[in-house]
């Protein structure tokens, strides 16, 4: 079974712009968390989607967004970029949602970098 | 408030020496607890997880970890370690009905 597969893997932006990063979790898995992971703050948890409908979220500003497309594929959006949203992004999947308890699965992350 | 803390930032062991690595949580609720390892530019992998039942874990790569209610601990362990587990380490706490926390990590170096 193929795992959790993020794109692009690498992107350099400017701030003000914004990006659009994109994961396609394993197949059948219906969850898919977003988390942000600096060395400052390290792993925090931005959102959870769940057969297309955000079921939890993180304390992150509403530059934040994402979403969940009915094949369970995920993006997320981050608009107006400043140079502290720079951070590695991973996706992770599962069947029923981190709140259960359920094992998740990371991709190998996207590295955003902002000027 | 939930919380994870993982007091060691940075550990150094020799190869074939032992390992523990410390996992402290806050949670009002039974925490489901898990250990991930990180290898530089990756994402992560599950090493093991605690739901309930036996405290005693068993993981992938030999490692195991140990449940203690009373020490609101779950420290992660590996008899012998290997040159190839230098990597970065995170402790997770989640629970029902919560996101999950993870701790700030703890990187692993091995020494020859």
């Amino acid at each position: 079974k193929a795992g959790v597969t993020q794109t692009p893997r690498y992107l350099i932006k400017t701030r003000g712009q914004q990006v659009t990063l994109s994961c396609s979790p394993i197949s059948g898995h219906r969850s898919v968390s977003w988390y942000q992971q600096t060395p400052g703050q390290g792993l925090q948890f931005l959102f959870e989607y769940f057969s297309e409908t955000q079921r939890n979220k993180g304390n992150f500003p509403g530059r934040f967004s994402g979403r969940q497309f009915s094949n369970s594929r995920s993006e997320m959006n981050v608009s107006t970029l400043e140079l502290g949203d720079s951070a590695l992004y991973l996706c992770a999947s599962s069947l029923a949602g981190p709140a259960t308890g359920d094992t998740q699965y990371f991709g190998p992350g996207t590295r955003l970098t902002v000027l | 408030a939930q919380s994870v803390t993982q007091p060691d930032i940075h550990i150094t062991v020799s190869e074939g020496a032992s390992l523990e690595l410390r996992c402290n949580y806050s949670y009002g609720a039974t925490p489901y607890l898990f250990w991930y390892v990180q290898s530089p530019g990756q994402g992560l992998q599950l090493l093991l997880k605690y739901f309930s039942g036996d405290t005693l874990v068993q993981g992938i790569k030999g490692f195991e970890a140990e449940f203690k209610r009373s020490q609101s601990s779950f420290n992660l362990r590996k008899p012998s370690v290997h040159w190839s587990d230098a990597a970065e380490y995170f402790c997770a706490v989640g629970a029902r009905n919560n996101d999950m926390r993870f701790g700030a990590g703890t990187r692993l170096t091995v020494k020859p």
